[in-house]
């Protein structure tokens, strides 16, 4: 599989509990970036990686948010303590360095719900 | 203000329509634009980059005009397959730098017989 893959597809957790979601970008790509889709609007960022090096942060990235990529590889994103309020899509994608004007490749994301 | 706004839609048309979707940005300083669709709990897929001189794919045909800071798209012939969402996209990115991709919040397109 060449594409993007991400982990779990579902995921259904207790509010105050914390989830782990990890993604695989296409092999070659060196960026990586995670976006949050709520029901009825479209993705918002929230991070991207350029190897293992976190760029940049959305504000939407609160403190129970973080995510990592070490080894420049694939990345996770940990939501501590969560609440009913991250329940959401969460979207991976990557890219070349010069690739983003041809638009990304997205993962299937991980439905997340938080009862 | 959004940074990039669509029609609230919904459209319903019948097959063989033409349907038209418009959105506008508010950052002067993209420079790269996109159509996506995605289908109901998938992800967003590429549907095709927007450029200044129009484009063309099939029955598709996307519009940028800088001035106005607006894209249209255009389909032609609806087929119950083009039912979707589709999501305006505008990012800063333009050679090697950087730019996040900022998303409308997608118009849904239902096409019935």
């Amino acid at each position: 599989d060449t594409g993007v893959s991400q982990d779990p597809r579902h995921k259904i957790t207790k509010r105050g509990q914390n989830v782990t979601f990890r993604c695989d970008p296409i092999s070659e790509h060196n960026r990586l970036y995670w976006y949050r889709q709520t029901l009825g609007q479209g993705p918002e960022f929230l991070t991207y990686f350029q190897n293992e090096a976190q760029l940049e942060k959305s504000r939407l990235l609160s403190d129970r948010f973080s995510a990592e990529r070490p080894k420049g590889s694939f990345s996770t994103l940990e939501i501590q303590r969560t609440e009913q309020g991250d329940s959401a899509m969460y979207l991976c994608a990557s890219s070349l360095v010069g690739g983003e004007g041809y638009g990304y490749t997205f993962g299937s994301g991980t439905r997340l719900t938080v009862v | 203000r959004k940074e990039v706004e669509q029609d609230p839609g919904p459209f319903n048309v019948p097959e063989g329509a033409t349907v038209a979707f418009n959105c506008t940005y508010s950052n002067s300083a993209s420079q790269s634009f996109f159509w996506y669709r995605q289908d109901c709990r998938k992800e967003p897929k590429l549907l095709m980059s927007v450029y200044s001189s129009g484009n063309e794919d099939g029955r598709f045909t996307a519009q940028l005009n800088r001035a106005s800071q607006y894209i249209s798209l255009l389909i032609r012939d609806s087929k119950l397959s083009d039912s979707a969402t589709y999501l305006c996209v505008v990012s800063n990115a333009g050679g090697t730098s950087y730019g996040k991709l900022t998303f409308g919040q997608g118009t849904i397109l239902t096409v019935h017989p």
